[in-house]
């Protein structure tokens, strides 16, 4: 069956960097787009953006453009995805997410990592 | 940007009652339009894609319709373990995604 494992809750200061991983396990983890969505305490959600783990493309919302990378590493079938210059609205639960479709982005959502807290204070 | 605006943005209803929420887009996104249901510390899960496809496994009391821009989901007889916060994403505009502001279920 389909898995990811994310990685556990960071606690980081202002300006500093957090990286967050994404083991994936129960498909051929090449063959299907990782998104990543975040949401806030008490907040909605808000994705992020997505990558292909065959190509290594990405695609980010122009909100993150310049402050988030998504890389994957396809030896261990594990997505990440790394915030910079972090502010403490950037505090929130962070979910990686398999698209549903083969090889082509589909944008939906079908599998769910457990989430990631990331705690952004001085 | 695409924006989604789902309403009510809570809702308090009885067992066995048929709950209707709705989402509409600010521009013509044809049927590409999902939802979830998030239950309270846990991730969201898919339940209808397409705009109207039920997604394998889920109960077939749950349902979606709609395209263009204006969407419903529906639950034809709410059951205790529906409480949970519901929402829609829609898929067409890229490069954003973009989700409704989240329907909170509860019950009466």
């Amino acid at each position: 069956q389909v898995q990811l494992v994310q990685s556990g809750a960071e606690v980081k200061k202002p300006g500093a960097s957090v990286k967050v991983s994404c083991k994936a396990s129960g498909y051929t983890f090449t063959g299907y787009y990782m998104h990543w969505v975040r949401q806030a305490p008490g907040q909605g959600l808000e994705w992020m953006g997505w990558i292909n783990p065959n190509s290594g493309g990405t695609n980010y919302a122009q909100k993150f453009q310049g402050r988030v990378t998504m890389t994957r590493d396809t030896s261990i079938s594990t997505a990440y995805m790394e915030l910079s210059r972090l502010r403490s609205d950037d505090t929130a639960v962070y979910y990686c997410a398999r698209d549903l479709g083969y090889v082509a982005v589909a944008g939906t959502l079908g599998y769910w990592g457990q989430g990631t807290l990331v705690t952004v204070s001085s | 940007d695409i924006q989604m605006t789902q309403s009510p943005s809570s809702l308090s209803a009885s067992v066995g009652d048929r709950v209707t929420i709705t989402c509409q887009a600010s521009q013509d996104i044809s049927n590409y339009l999902n939802w979830y249901q998030q239950k309270p510390g846990k991730a969201p899960k898919l339940l209808i894609y397409d705009a109207s496809n039920l997604e394998t496994g889920v109960p077939s009391r749950f349902s979606g319709s709609g395209s263009g821009t204006d969407f419903t989901f529906t639950i034809s007889s709410l059951q205790p373990e529906d409480i949970a916060t519901y929402y829609c994403q829609q898929y067409d505009n890229l490069p954003l995604y973009t989700f409704g502001q989240g329907t909170k279920l509860e019950i009466k």
